[in-house]
């Protein structure tokens, strides 16, 4: 079955405590993307990557980190979480950037306490 | 950087109604999407239209672009309660820039 996973779902931590939310692809795409959604400002992008070792800002980077080592992964870093990064977090893939549509995973929901 | 604007935040109806939702952005675009998303889970594409396009179905789903007004609507038909879920517009502008979300619309379909 083509997907988006993401791993973990739910995530409880403390400030400072480096983490890693893990995406994996099997559909071959090579546009991956991450996001955060909060209420009331909608779903706004963290990174992005275009392919294999090319990777992009979004609109909201600082305290991400990203990597693209392999096609299929995307893992998201966060290296001293702050509690204003407490959101619901989703990664996404597809074809190209522009003109095809995006395949999103479940979320994962991060509380930095 | 919000590019869409759907209108109205949110929106309540009986089941077996009609639901209109509207986007609004603001640059020239590639293409236009629609996304659903059930309560905290991701969002899933329902219809990409491209901007020389003015009109597209798929199954109950109806979605209009008028690129001179700069404005989409989408049109569900004969509504269900399972279709109660949030609606987000995403616009991929011009110039290989990526895809931008618009805020949603909250609709729910009472039974």
């Amino acid at each position: 079955e083509a997907q988006v996973t993401q791993n973990p779902r739910y995530l409880i931590t403390v400030t400072g405590k480096k983490l890693t939310v893990t995406c994996s692809q099997n559909m071959n795409h090579e546009y991956m993307s991450w996001y955060r959604q909060d209420p009331g400002l909608g779903l706004r992008q963290i990174y992005y990557s275009m392919n294999v070792e090319v990777t992009d800002k979004g609109d909201v980077p600082e305290g991400y980190k990203v990597s693209r080592k392999e096609k299929r992964n995307f893992p998201l870093i966060l290296e001293s979480p702050s509690p204003n990064q407490t959101s619901l977090y989703f990664c996404a893939s597809s074809l190209d950037r522009v003109n095809s549509p995006l395949h999103f995973g479940n979320g994962t929901r991060l509380t930095v306490t | 950087s919000q590019q869409g604007e759907e209108d109205p935040q949110a929106l309540s109806i009986q089941e077996g109604e009609n639901a209109t939702m509207n986007c609004s952005y603001k640059t020239s675009i590639n293409n236009l999407q629609w996304y659903r998303q059930n309560s905290g889970r991701g969002l899933v594409h329902l219809i990409l239209i491209r901007s020389n396009e003015r009109e597209k179905h798929s199954g109950r789903l109806r979605v209009t672009l008028d690129t001179s007004k700069k404005s989409s609507s989408l049109l569900i038909t004969a509504s269900r309660a399972a279709d109660t879920a949030s609606y987000f517009c995403a616009t991929a502008p011009s110039g290989n820039t990526p895809l931008v979300f618009g805020k949603g619309t909250r609709l729910s379909v009472i039974a």
